[in-house]
């Protein structure tokens, strides 16, 4: 089954403490991003990734890294999280040459930071 | 820059009647496409339908059909025979013809009364 994956689901944690969310997609895309949502603003592009070991930030960037040593794995590092980056997560990908294809989302992730 | 905009935070629709949510759109790129996504009280995103800016006639997806007016910039969303199972929040939102970035309106959460 085609899809996107990520963990962990939901996630509470403290200020400062290092965590990574993992995101990983069976499709062989060449493009994976993040996107964080929050109530009245809709998504908002995080950074995206157009292959392997490229990466550019999208919107709001400040806060968050990414990595992408492989073609299938875009993970979201917050190397030193604060309550303004609790939120709801997606990782998103599709391949590269849009047209009408639309970004298959993952699940989400729940991020409380206290 | 693009920008979409979704004027009404919430709808309530009888069950088994239409409804139309409203999405328009501001960009300077001649070639686009639009998106429209469902996202139930579980959280995952669900994509629709989607207009590409080229598209002579409007998209349609069973009950789906996405009202595309370009010289309005309007690509409101169409549900007909509503069911308990539309309700949700619903996002639009668009990207370049060659760009994967999804830029998201604030949504709409619609409710199907019965």
């Amino acid at each position: 089954e085609a899809q996107v994956t990520q963990n962990p689901r939901y996630l509470i944690t403290v200020t400062g403490k290092k965590l990574t969310v993992t995101c990983s997609q069976n499709m062989n895309h060449e493009y994976m991003s993040w996107y964080r949502q929050d109530p009245g603003l809709g998504l908002r592009q995080i950074y995206y990734s157009m292959n392997v070991e490229v990466t550019d930030k999208g919107d709001v960037p400040e806060g968050y890294k990414v990595s992408r040593k492989e073609k299938r794995n875009f993970p979201l590092i917050l190397e030193s999280p604060s309550p303004n980056q609790t939120s709801l997560y997606f990782c998103a990908s599709s391949f590269s040459r849009t047209g009408g294809q639309p970004q298959h989302f993952g699940d989400g992730t729940r991020l409380s930071i206290l | 820059a693009q920008k979409i905009t979704q004027t009404q935070p919430g709808m309530f629709v009888q069950e088994k009647e239409a409804v139309t949510l409203d999405c328009t759109y501001d960009t300077s790129d001649p070639s686009y496409g639009l998106f429209w996504y469902k996202q139930p009280s579980s959280g995952e995103m669900i994509f629709l339908i989607y207009q590409g800016s080229y598209d002579q006639q409007n998209a349609t997806e069973g009950r789906y059909s996405l009202n595309f007016q370009k010289a309005r910039k309007s690509a409101n969303l169409v549900i007909s025979a509503s069911q308990l199972g539309d309700s949700a929040m619903y996002f639009c939102a668009m990207n370049r013809e060659y760009g994967n970035k999804l830029v998201f309106g604030a949504g709409t959460i619609l409710r199907v009364k019965s």
